[in-house]
């Protein structure tokens, strides 16, 4: 069965400093990979994602991923976090054949002053 | 851009109310889903639709059914309304895709309360 695993409920991150937010993802095949935002009281945001190519995706908002098939990972970044980027992260998984997409648990970012 | 409306924001019921969310999206998807979203669960997928009239259970089908007669709406229905199901539901929409490959696009979410 398809899993998504943010190890990290909460995170705090100073203002300027970088940050990384971990996803593992479980299952043998290529996966499609989605990262998604959602601030207070909103719906979810599409933050980036990866279908195949290059490893190292760009997205929105300064972030990026980087897809690494041998540690089942799509781990994101921003080296530099501002206030506005407190929310919670989730991270989603789709397969080929399937039609829906597995979502993690998500991560609380707090960003500190 | 996408948009998907969904019709309230926040709503508070009583418990064996039948209840109705509604969601609209404006860019023609193929493809609706209904998730509801619980503090250290995620979300967790409660129906979909792949076109008119055309719907399939998710992980969490139990005491929700769903409507879409129309391409661009998809309703949620809580036939007898109960505490348990007090929670965040979102609703997204995508063009057609036979795999995973195109991004679901969500509305702001309804903030449901069962008293």
């Amino acid at each position: 069965a398809q899993s998504v695993t943010q190890p990290d409920i909460h995170i705090t991150v100073s203002e300027g400093a970088s940050l990384e937010l971990r996803c593992n993802y479980s299952y043998g095949a290529t996966p499609y990979l989605f990262w998604y935002v959602q601030s207070p009281g909103q719906g979810l945001q599409l933050l980036l994602k990866y279908f195949s190519g290059d490893t190292l995706v760009q997205g929105i908002k300064g972030f990026e991923a980087e897809f690494k098939r041998s540690q089942s990972s799509f781990n994101l970044r921003k080296p530099s976090v501002h206030w506005s980027d407190a929310a919670e992260y989730f991270c989603a998984v789709g397969y080929s054949g399937y039609s829906t997409l597995t979502f993690g648990k998500g991560t609380m970012l707090l960003v500190s002053p | 851009d996408v948009k998907v409306t969904q019709s309230s924001r926040y709503l508070v019921k009583r418990t064996g109310e039948k209840v109705f969310l509604e969601c609209v999206q404006d860019m023609d998807h193929e493809n609706m889903f209904w998730y509801r979203q619980d503090p250290g669960l995620g979300l967790r997928l409660i129906y979909f639709s792949y076109d008119v009239k055309m719907k399939e259970k998710g992980d969490i089908p139990e005491g929700y059914s769903v409507s879409r007669e129309k391409k661009e709406r998809f309703s949620l229905i809580l036939e007898s309304a109960s505490t348990n199901q007090t929670s965040m539901y979102l609703c997204a929409s995508r063009l057609q895709s036979p795999n995973s490959n195109q991004p679901q696009h969500f509305g702001d979410g309804t903030r449901l309360s069962i008293l």
